[in-house]
C-alpha cells in the first residue's frame, strides 16, 4: 500500500514557466515532508522540506506548499530551467520507524 | 567534505552468483539506510541501521538479502544466489536523523 503517491510519472515544462509537482499521502500522522532531486547515475539530493506546522516553505526558485486537510503537498519551481530536468521524489518522515517513505517520483523535463 | 560513497558503481553478475555491495557513510552519521530503485519504480526501503541498535530489516525482499554494518561505519549489502529480478540500482544513505538523508551515487546491479 503506497503511503506516499506521486500520480504523475512525468511532466514537461517550457523554460521560464512554472513547474508544479504534486504529492499525496495517506497517513495523517506524517508531519515532516521532503523533496529530493535525482539526476541520472547520481543519488538523490535533498532539495527542500516542510514541517506540518507550516503551509509554505520557500527557498529561492523552489517553494513547497502543504495542505494538511487534503494530505497534499506540491513543489513549485519558478522560473524553470533546463538544469532542473531530473526525477523529483516526495518523501514523508515516519516517526514511528525513523524511516523516510518515498513516492515513486516524477520525471521533470524542462525544454528551451 | 567527503560524502557517501558506494562501490562498485556498476556490477554485472550471472544469475546464481553472490554479490557484495559496499557503502561508506558520512563520518559521524549514526543512521545508515539501504534502498533499491528498480526500473520505473520509486525508492524501495531495504534495511536501516541506527547506532548500536538492532537493524530494521523489514524491507529486505527475501532471505537471500543481508546486510552488515561494521564498527558503526561501513556497511555491506550481500545478495546471495542473485536472480534477474534483483537487477536495480542499490542506494545507500546516511544521516544524523531520518531528516535529510544524504545519498551515495548508487551501485547499478545487472543480473544476466
Amino acid at each position: 500500500d503506497q503511503q506516499v503517491k506521486q500520480n504523475s510519472p512525468s511532466l514537461s515544462v517550457q523554460e521560464g514557466r512554472i513547474s508544479i509537482l504534486n504529492c499525496d499521502y495517506t497517513n495523517s500522522m506524517f508531519d515532516y515532508f521532503l523533496w529530493y532531486k535525482k539526476y541520472p547515475a547520481e543519488g538523490p539530493t535533498f532539495l527542500i522540506s516542510i514541517s506540518s506546522i507550516k503551509d509554505k516553505n520557500e527557498d529561492g526558485r523552489f517553494t513547497v506548499f502543504l495542505n494538511k486537510s487534503a494530505k497534499h503537498l506540491s513543489l513549485h519551481i519558478v522560473p524553470s530551467q533546463p538544469g532542473d530536468s531530473a526525477v523529483y521524489f516526495c518523501a514523508a518522515v515516519d516517526h514511528n520507524t525513523d524511516k523516510l517513505i518515498f513516492g515513486t517520483g516524477t520525471r521533470l523535463q524542462v525544454f528551451p | 567534505g567527503a560524502g557517501v560513497s558506494q562501490s562498485p558503481s556498476n556490477k554485472v553478475t550471472e544469475k546464481g552468483k553472490d554479490v557484495e555491495l559496499r557503502c561508506d557513510p558520512i563520518s559521524g552519521h549514526t543512521a545508515l539506510y539501504w534502498y533499491r530503485q528498480s526500473l520505473g519504480q520509486g525508492l524501495e526501503f531495504l534495511i536501516y541501521f541506527q547506532g548500536n541498535s538492532a537493524p530494521d530489516k523489514s524491507g529486505l525482499p527475501s532471505d537471500r538479502f543481508s546486510a552488515e554494518r561494521t564498527g558503526g561505519s561501513v556497511s555491506t549489502l550481500t545478495i546471495q544466489r542473485t536472480q534477474q529480478e534483483d537487477s536495480a540500482v542499490y542506494l545507500c544513505a546516511s544521516s544524523l536523523a531520518a531528516y535529510e538523508q544524504y545519498f551515495g551515487p548508487g551501485t547499478r546491479l545487472t543480473v544476466t
